[in-house]
C-alpha cells in the first residue's frame, strides 16, 4: 500500500466555521507533511511532523492547526479562516526526514473559504 | 522570490519525440533535486531524483540531467507518449541547518506538458 489518503475531497467553510482536514498513510512513515498550493503556484511547505512531534512550522498563521495523533494520521484543524485560504491542501508523507527519502503525496483537499 | 524556477508553463511535444522540461535554481546549498509529476484531482508523484554530485540519472524514458555550474537541470522524456500529459514539478531540498541530512522541500511552479498522439 504506497497510498496517501485524504479527506474530505472538497470542502467549502465560512470564515467562523470549525473544520479539520484528515490525511492517512499505512506505509509506516514517520514523517509527515502539510503542503498547501494556490492556482499557478508551487506547493508551500506548511507543517513538517517527524515521529510524531512537530518538527517545522513554516511560520503558518494560528488558523491552521496541525495534529498528529499517531503515526499513520495527520490532522490539520481549521478556524476562522479568511477567504485567501482558499486552496489545495496537500499531505505528503516519507519514511523519515532523511533528504534521499522521497516523499508521497495525496490527492489533496480542495477548500474554499467563503 | 524564487528559488526554483521553471520559466515554462507549457511545453506541446508530439507523440515519439522528446519532451525536454528545463529547471533552474538560485540557491547552490540544494543537494538533491526531484521531479513530480501530477495529473488533475491527483497529489504529485515522485518521477525521479539527482544528487547533486551525480550529472545525470536515468530510468526507463527519463533521464535527469544536473548543470551545477549552470544552476541548471533538465529532464528528457523519450520517447513521448500521451499518457505524460501531465504538469510537472521541479523540486530541491535544502539541508536544515543542523548538519544533518534532512530537508525540506521547495517546489518550482511547474510545467504542464501535452504529447500530441
Amino acid at each position: 500500500d504506497t497510498e496517501v489518503t485524504q479527506t474530505p475531497k472538497h470542502l467549502v467553510m465560512g470564515m467562523t466555521n470549525k473544520k479539520s482536514l484528515k490525511c492517512e498513510q499505512h506505509m509506516g512513515h514517520r514523517a509527515m507533511y502539510w503542503y498547501k498550493q494556490k492556482a499557478k503556484k508551487p506547493p508551500e511547505l506548511m507543517f513538517v511532523y517527524s515521529y510524531e512531534k512537530l518538527s517545522i512550522n513554516e511560520s503558518v498563521p494560528s488558523r491552521f492547526s496541525p495534529e498528529c495523533p499517531n503515526s499513520s494520521l495527520l490532522n490539520l484543524h481549521l478556524h476562522a479562516l479568511q477567504p485567501e485560504d482558499s486552496a489545495l491542501y496537500l499531505c505528503a508523507s516519507s519514511p523519515s526526514r532523511d533528504i534521499l527519502d522521497e516523499q508521497y503525496f495525496g490527492p489533496g483537499t480542495r477548500l474554499t473559504v467563503t | 522570490d524564487q528559488q526554483v524556477k521553471q520559466n515554462s508553463p507549457s511545453l506541446s511535444v508530439q507523440e515519439g519525440r522528446i519532451s525536454i522540461l528545463n529547471c533552474d535554481y538560485t540557491n547552490s546549498m540544494f543537494d538533491y533535486f526531484l521531479w513530480y509529476k501530477k495529473y488533475p484531482a491527483e497529489g504529485p508523484t515522485f518521477l525521479i531524483s539527482i544528487s547533486s554530485i551525480k550529472d545525470k540519472n536515468e530510468d526507463g524514458r527519463f533521464t535527469v540531467f544536473l548543470n551545477k555550474s549552470a544552476k541548471h537541470l533538465s529532464l528528457h522524456i523519450v520517447p513521448s507518449q500521451p499518457g505524460d500529459s501531465a504538469v510537472y514539478f521541479c523540486a530541491a531540498r535544502i539541508l536544515d541547518g543542523y548538519g544533518g541530512s534532512q530537508g525540506n522541500l521547495i517546489f518550482g511552479k511547474g510545467t504542464k506538458l501535452s504529447v500530441k498522439p
